[in-house]
C-alpha cells in the first residue's frame, strides 16, 4: 500500500528565504506526481505536475523534482513572500491519488 | 468561471438526517473524484467516476452513494448521517483516469457537521 509522508509538518521563515518542502513515497511505481497549495477554508490549488519520465518542473518562483528511484520529491520556493503561507500537499497517482498529511508553511514579515 | 463549484459550503444538521452534496465541473473533464478531510488535513478518495461510471469505491460506508448524472456532475447523498461524517468533503476533476490521469481541479470544499 502506497504512504505518503511529508516533513516538516510545520515551518516557519522569514521572508525573502529559500525554502524546500519534502515528499517521500514508498511505492516507487507512480504516474505521475502532484503538488497542492491550500489556504485556510478553501480548496486545493494545483502548482505543479511531474509525469514519472520526467525529472523536474518549473512555474515562477516554484521548483518541483522527482527522483522515483528513491521515492522523494521536492518543492522549491525562492524568494519566499507572506503571500506563499499555506498548507501544501503533495499527491501521488498510482491506480488512484494518494495524499500526504502537507506541510504547514508561514512566511513572517 | 468557478472551473469545479460545489453545493452547499456549509451543512449542518443532525445525525439521523440524509443529505446531499453537489459538484459541477465546467472543465470538459471526464473523471470527477469524491474525497473526505478529516480533522487531522489528511485526505482520502473515496469514489471515482468516469465517463459517468464508477471506477474507485474505497472502503466507505454504504451510507454514502455517489451518482453521477453526466460526466460533468458528481452527486454524493449521505443516508443517516454519524458523528463521525463531520468533516470537508471536496469534490474534483481531471482529464483521463488512472495512468493517464491528468492534473486534478478541486472545488472549494462542502464543510458537514453533525450534530
Amino acid at each position: 500500500k502506497q504512504e505518503v509522508t511529508q516533513i516538516p509538518a510545520a515551518l516557519s521563515v522569514p521572508e525573502g528565504e529559500n525554502l524546500v518542502l519534502n515528499c517521500s513515497f514508498t511505492d516507487s511505481a507512480i504516474y505521475n506526481l502532484q503538488w497542492f497549495r491550500q489556504d485556510p477554508g478553501k480548496g486545493l490549488t494545483s502548482l505543479l505536475l511531474i509525469q514519472s519520465s520526467q525529472r523536474e518542473q518549473t512555474s515562477g518562483r516554484l521548483n518541483a523534482s522527482l527522483d522515483k528511484s528513491s521515492g522523494r520529491s521536492t518543492l522549491y520556493i525562492a524568494a519566499s513572500q507572506p503571500g506563499d503561507s499555506a498548507t501544501y500537499l503533495c499527491a501521488v497517482l498510482v491506480h488512484k491519488f494518494y495524499f500526504g498529511s502537507g506541510t504547514k508553511l508561514n512566511v513572517k514579515p | 468561471d468557478t472551473a469545479v463549484s460545489q453545493t452547499p459550503k456549509y451543512l449542518v444538521t443532525q445525525m439521523g438526517n440524509d443529505k446531499s452534496i453537489k459538484c459541477e465541473q465546467n472543465l470538459g473533464h471526464d473523471t470527477m473524484y469524491w474525497y473526505k478531510q478529516d480533522s487531522k488535513k489528511f485526505l482520502k478518495i473515496m469514489f471515482s467516476y468516469n465517463n459517468k461510471e464508477l471506477i474507485i469505491n474505497e472502503t466507505v460506508p454504504n451510507r454514502f452513494s455517489p451518482k453521477s448524472p453526466d460526466k460533468a456532475h458528481l452527486n454524493l447523498h449521505i443516508n443517516s448521517l454519524e458523528l463521525g461524517d463531520s468533516a470537508v468533503y471536496f469534490c474534483a476533476s481531471s482529464q483521463a483516469s488512472g495512468r493517464a490521469s491528468r492534473e486534478q481541479y478541486f472545488g472549494p470544499g462542502t464543510r458537514l457537521t453533525v450534530t
